[in-house]
């Protein structure tokens, strides 16, 4: 069965340094999306993306977040300078169009010291 | 701005009971989604309905999509420990997911 595939599961970073998730969304979906989720709470949109722009990105989104379909394969979400407050899971998820189901990653937690 | 509300927030029952969680909106959505996830995991689709007033089940699962494509329930029958996580919705919006906070179901033995 397709699936969405995030690396790594876990990744430690100092603070200031920048940080690169990676996702395989699954082959023949259009749709690509960013969410995390900081322990405890809930689910957070942070950007979509479709034919190769963003099409929509919340306030959590700055400009010290980044995304790219660098090979039409992987879809990676930058932080250029990470901050203690950006310490949660992120999950990555795709979907073949509009109104039909997300599939999630299993997630990458990042922790920020 | 879409919201969509979870009840309730938490739930703990004992093995063989069942149980409703609901997600209400003012909103219309074009499809909803319901998730399970564990802790540390990402969400795991159950299911979506798209048609108002639809209902699907998944073993003892019973989920209903509201007549005005609003709101939407599960259902558990003769709940289990191995119900136990959190229950997520989802409602479709044009490029992005709306998410309820979530109903965290504890079932004891």
């Amino acid at each position: 069965e397709p699936e969405v595939t995030q690396t790594p599961s876990h990744q430690v970073t100092q603070m200031g340094q920048e940080v690169i998730l990676r996702c395989v969304p699954i082959s023949n979906h259009l749709y690509f999306y960013w969410y995390r989720q900081i322990l405890g709470q809930k689910v957070e949109f942070l950007v979509s993306f479709y034919n190769n722009e963003i099409s929509e990105k919340s306030e959590i989104f700055d400009d010290q977040f980044s995304v790219e379909r660098p090979d039409g394969s992987n879809f990676t979400l930058k932080i250029r300078s990470t901050k203690l407050e950006d310490s949660a899971m992120y999950f990555c998820a795709s979907r073949a169009g509009q109104g039909t189901e997300a599939f999630f990653g299993q997630g990458t937690r990042l922790t920020v010291v | 701005t879409q919201l969509l509300e979870q009840s309730p927030q938490f739930l703990s029952i004992q093995e063989g009971e069942n149980l409703t969680v609901y997600c209400n909106s003012s909103s219309v959505f074009s499809s909803l989604q319901w998730y399970r996830q564990e802790p540390g995991e990402g969400p795991v689709l159950l299911v979506t309905v798209v048609t108002g007033g639809e209902v699907k089940k998944l073993k003892r699962l019973t989920f209903q999509f509201g007549d005005a494509r609003k709101d939407s329930s599960l259902h558990i029958t003769a709940a289990q420990p191995g119900d136990t996580g959190l229950y997520l919705c989802a409602g479709g919006s044009n490029y992005q997911l709306i998410w309820g906070a979530g109903t965290k179901l504890i079932i004891k033995p």
